[in-house]
């Protein structure tokens, strides 16, 4: 599977952009690139994912490279209320279809 | 609100006890998951079941044994639990288990075993 890396934490100020970087150097051609995030003592969130197109939803924009072996997701203006762990996730192929890995995500905290 | 439900939100059992937590998703959804969280640890994988039937066992004790009657329903049954098995157990259901369907997750079960 391949594997994430993430900053362990990150601040940024409310109204700001929050960008937040993942490395994934080895992404096979077909996985996809998922964000999810855990507000504190709730479930997770499903955010937005890509495979090799950059994506924007309501939420946020994901900017992939073009070597696909990094990502940012990008918080436009950020609120007090997405200070959360946001995980960077590679979904596996084959026949781990379902098999979210979830990693230790960066803790973002986003201050007035 | 995400359309997964879990009840109890927090439970308290001794190890003798017998429980089971209950998880329904009101999305459609073809596919259901259980999590377990215990703290300063990242999510893992328990039970995944496709259309009823279960697809993955990551090696879970026998104490845990999942139950999933409909694509609607799913359950955790416990019994004999250890004080190391307090955790935050999530469910989570998607459209199907293909590579693009994202996962829908419920505000998990806070357990707590004595």
């Amino acid at each position: 599977d391949a594997k994430t890396t993430q900053p362990t934490s990150m601040d940024c100020a409310e109204g700001r952009a929050a960008n937040l970087p993942c490395n994934h150097s080895t992404i096979s051609g077909n996985e996809y690139v998922y964000w999810y995030r855990q507000i504190h003592s709730q479930g997770p969130q499903y955010i937005i994912h890509g495979l090799k197109n950059n994506e924007t939803n309501e939420m946020a924009s994901l900017i992939i490279t073009e070597d696909r072996k990094s990502s940012t997701l990008i918080l436009p203006h950020a609120t007090l209320r997405d200070t959360a762990v946001y995980y960077c996730i590679v979904h596996p192929g084959g026949t781990s279809y379902g098999k979210l890995t979830f990693g230790q995500g960066t803790i973002l905290t986003v201050h007035p | 609100e995400t359309g997964v439900t879990q009840t109890p939100r927090h439970l308290v059992m001794g190890m003798t006890n017998k429980k089971s937590l209950k998880c329904e998703q009101h999305l459609g959804h073809n596919a259901m998951y259980w999590y377990k969280q215990s703290a300063k640890k990242p999510l893992e994988l328990m039970f995944v079941y496709n259309f009823k039937e279960q697809t993955e066992n990551n090696s879970v004790p026998s104490r845990f044994s999942p139950e999933c009657p409909n694509s609607s329903h799913l359950f955790l049954h416990l019994h004999t639990l250890q004080p190391e098995d307090s955790a935050l157990y999530l469910c989570a259901s998607s459209q199907d288990l293909g590579l693009s369907y994202e996962q829908y997750f419920g505000p998990g079960t806070r357990l707590t075993v004595t």
